[in-house]
C-alpha cells in the first residue's frame, strides 16, 4: 500500500538555527499537505502543494515539492520557540481527501 | 463559524466495554475523515464519510469498529468490547474543496484510556 515516510523524527535545534523535515512517498502523490501538531493539540493545515517543483513560501517557511511529485520538504529559517511542535506530510492520493500522513517531526527549540 | 468538535475530550473505558466517539463537521462541511494517532506516531486513517454513506472504511479493524454519519446529527465512532490497544487519540477532520483546496480541519480530538 502506499507509505510516506519522514525524516528525521525528532530535531533538537538551538533558537535561531535552521530546520528541515524530508517526506518521501512510495507512489507518485496527487498532493502534498503539511500540518503543524502543538504538544497536547491537533494537527493545523499549513499548506497544500499540488504542482511538481512547486515551491511555496510562509514568512520564515519554505516548502517544495519535487518534480516526481514524490518528495516534499519544510525548511524553517531562524527558528523561535513557537515552531515547537511536530510537522507532519501528508500526501494525498486518488480518494478526495484521503491522506497518507508522515510519522511527523517532532521539533524542540532550545531558547 | 464553530470549528470542527469532538466529544467527549477524554474517555476513560476498562475493557469490554463500548467506548463512543462524536464529531460535528464544521458547518457546510459534509466530508468526515477519522484518523488514530498513537503516543509519538503520526496518523492513521480510518474511515471517510459523507452524509449517510461509508465512502472508504479501509483503515478501519474489521472487528468492533464502527462508524456512521447520519442525515441529522455527528459522526459517531463506535468501539465495542474495547482492549488496552485500542488507547489512543481519535481525531475527525472534515473537509472544505474551497479556494481549489483540500484543506483539512481537525477536531480536538478524543484521547481513550483502555484501563
Amino acid at each position: 500500500g502506499q507509505q510516506v515516510m519522514q525524516i528525521p523524527q525528532y530535531q533538537h535545534v538551538q533558537e535561531g538555527e535552521d530546520f528541515t523535515t524530508y517526506c518521501n512517498s512510495s507512489t507518485t502523490l496527487s498532493n502534498i499537505q503539511w500540518y503543524k501538531q502543538r504538544p497536547g493539540g491537533h494537527p493545523v493545515f499549513l499548506i497544500q502543494l499540488v504542482k511538481s517543483g512547486e515551491v511555496k513560501k510562509q514568512k520564515r517557511l519554505t516548502f517544495q515539492f519535487g518534480e516526481a511529485k514524490k518528495n516534499s520538504s519544510l525548511h524553517i529559517t531562524a527558528t523561535q520557540t513557537t515552531d515547537v511542535g511536530t510537522y507532519f506530510c501528508a500526501g494525498g492520493g486518488s480518494t478526495l481527501g484521503r491522506l497518507y500522513f508522515g510519522r511527523g517531526t517532532q521539533l524542540t527549540v532550545w531558547p | 463559524n464553530a470549528g470542527v468538535m469532538q466529544n467527549p475530550r477524554h474517555l476513560v473505558r476498562r475493557r469490554g466495554q463500548e467506548a463512543r466517539l462524536r464529531c460535528s463537521p464544521m458547518k457546510g462541511h459534509s466530508h468526515v475523515y477519522w484518523y488514530r494517532q498513537l503516543p509519538e506516531e503520526g496518523l492513521k486513517f480510518m474511515v471517510y464519510l459523507q452524509k449517510e454513506n461509508i465512502i472508504d472504511e479501509s483503515g478501519m479493524p474489521k472487528e468492533r469498529f464502527s462508524a456512521e454519519f447520519p442525515k441529522e446529527g455527528p459522526s459517531i465512532l463506535r468501539i465495542q468490547q474495547v482492549v488496552r490497544g485500542d488507547s489512543a487519540a481519535y481525531f475527525c477532520a472534515s473537509l472544505t474543496t474551497l479556494r481549489g483546496l483540500n484543506e483539512q480541519f481537525f477536531g480536538p480530538g478524543t484521547r481513550l484510556t483502555v484501563l
